[in-house]
């Protein structure tokens, strides 16, 4: 089946500009969460939404940052203002209620920030 | 404030042989721990995993291991195979918290 999937896979933007991120979840994951990895460094916690609950938003590193999931399904990211500590690839994850530790990741969409 | 340490950024093993790739963790809350691996421009998989009341979770050639005294658990990989030659990241995970802390990940080469 379909796994995760993000667009677009590589984006070039400028400093100052405002970019969006989307990803599509596995169907039926209730579960999705967002991670960056900055070069040389792990995946780094950003948001994650869980059903009709608030968004648990404690990783987002700014308030540029911010996230939607409508309809339970979709999801956009979107930082405002790029800077280029933003560059990094964000990757999007998704599970399934009750296995949430057993995340399902998509390719990531790779921002460079010029 | 990494509380999911990977000391070894990379890591060489001949096919074959066993590999063991390492991970220590600094939060006495983390209960539940996943390996993920990771191919160049694709996303992390997950591998394996272990929860805080086993010392050990077996799968094939892939076994974890879970020292909770010493916040240590290490993965191992016998025989290894070329294909496993990827990054591998440790998660941890706290009760009732459903974001994963991951390590800096070790890249595993396997030598032909």
């Amino acid at each position: 089946g379909a796994g995760v999937s993000q667009s677009p896979s590589n984006k070039v933007t400028e400093k100052g500009k405002d970019v969006e991120l989307r990803c599509d979840p596995i169907s039926g994951h209730t579960a999705l969460y967002w991670y960056r990895q900055s070069l040389g460094q792990g995946l780094e916690f950003l948001i994650y939404f869980q059903g009709n609950s608030a968004p648990d938003k404690s990783g987002l590193p700014s308030d540029r940052f911010s996230a939607e999931r409508t309809g339970g399904s979709v999801s956009t990211l979107t930082i405002q203002r790029t800077q280029q500590e933003d560059s990094a690839v964000y990757l999007c994850a998704s599970s399934v209620w009750g296995t949430s530790y057993e995340q399902y990741f998509g390719p990531g969409t790779r921002l460079t920030v010029t | 404030d990494q509380q999911v340490k990977q000391n070894s950024p990379s890591l060489s093993v001949q096919e074959g042989r066993i590999s063991i790739l390492n991970c220590d963790y600094t939060n006495s809350m983390f209960d539940y721990f996943l390996w993920y691996k990771k191919y160049p421009a694709e996303g992390p998989t997950f591998l394996i995993s272990i929860s805080s009341i086993k010392d050990k979770n077996e799968d094939g050639r892939f076994t974890v291991f879970l020292n909770k005294s010493a916040k240590h658990l290490s993965l191992h990989i016998v025989p290894s195979q070329p294909g496993d030659s990827a990054v591998y990241f440790c998660a941890a995970s706290a009760f009732g918290n459903e974001k994963l802390t991951f390590g800096t990940g070790t890249r595993l080469t396997i030598i032909p």
